[in-house]
């Protein structure tokens, strides 16, 4: 089982249109949990961390469920700006290191 | 926000020769910095771990000779790809975490990566 799994998709979806991303984590120890935005051949960008209480910037919104080893993304309104692979991220500060699910590929259509 | 650069940006090569890329931190001092490599359609793979100052650390079925890491400074961190081949094609990436910064919601900061095509 991989340490970090999403749905890769691909989400296509119209523009306006809201769409959510999951994203499972197996270390239970883990403890900071971020989403990155990848556009094609670029290099990753932090999109958001996501903290326990959830949290919301503009269309984006995150929420990470420790119970259930569970983080989300939700994007509302989609623009054709948001096409882009979606990576979720998970820390192990005690390792000093980050794993990377594959990511979740969204295209959103005029 | 903080600037990780990376050179060069691409580099074409022939089989059997070595390659080296540089990853510097420019507005903030980073005693860890990572190296990755991504395979297209593929997720970041982290390579190993480059602490400043001490041996770099080795992820699992990545050979520490083929793929030589060097941290002098707190603000570079280089790659060397050995004796590369067709195979060691890719994406490689580098990130860097603020000294400053570094904690349990720290971040890290990626270069623009550095695609290499070995002929």
């Amino acid at each position: 089982r991989k340490e970090v799994e999403q749905d890769p998709g691909p989400f296509n979806v119209p523009e306006g249109a809201t769409v959510a991303f999951n994203c499972t984590y197996s270390n239970s120890a883990s403890q900071s949990f971020f989403w990155y935005r990848q556009d094609c051949r670029k290099e990753p960008k932090l999109l958001m961390s996501v903290y326990s209480s959830g949290n919301e910037d503009g269309r984006f919104t995150a929420q990470l469920n420790r119970a259930s080893q569970y983080i989300s993304l939700l994007i509302r309104d989609s623009k054709l700006s948001d096409s882009a692979t979606y990576l979720c991220v998970v820390n192990h500060p005690n390792a000093g290191k980050s794993t990377f699910g594959d990511g979740t590929t969204l295209t959103v259509k005029p | 926000g903080a600037v990780v650069s990376q050179h060069p940006s691409r580099v074409i090569c022939k089989s059997g020769t070595s390659v080296k890329i540089e990853c510097r931190s420019l507005d903030f001092q980073a005693t860890t910095m990572f190296w990755y490599r991504q395979f297209p359609k593929k997720s970041l793979m982290l390579m190993a771990t480059s602490n400043e100052g001490s041996k770099a650390t080795y992820e699992q079925g990545v050979e520490k000779d083929k793929f030589l890491i060097n941290h002098a400074s707190l603000t570079l961190s280089t790659l060397t790809v050995t004796s590369a081949h067709p195979e060691d094609s890719s994406f490689y990436i580098c990130s860097a975490r603020d000294r400053l910064t570094s904690g349990a919601t720290d971040t890290q900061y990626f270069g623009p990566g550095t695609r290499l095509t070995v002929l």
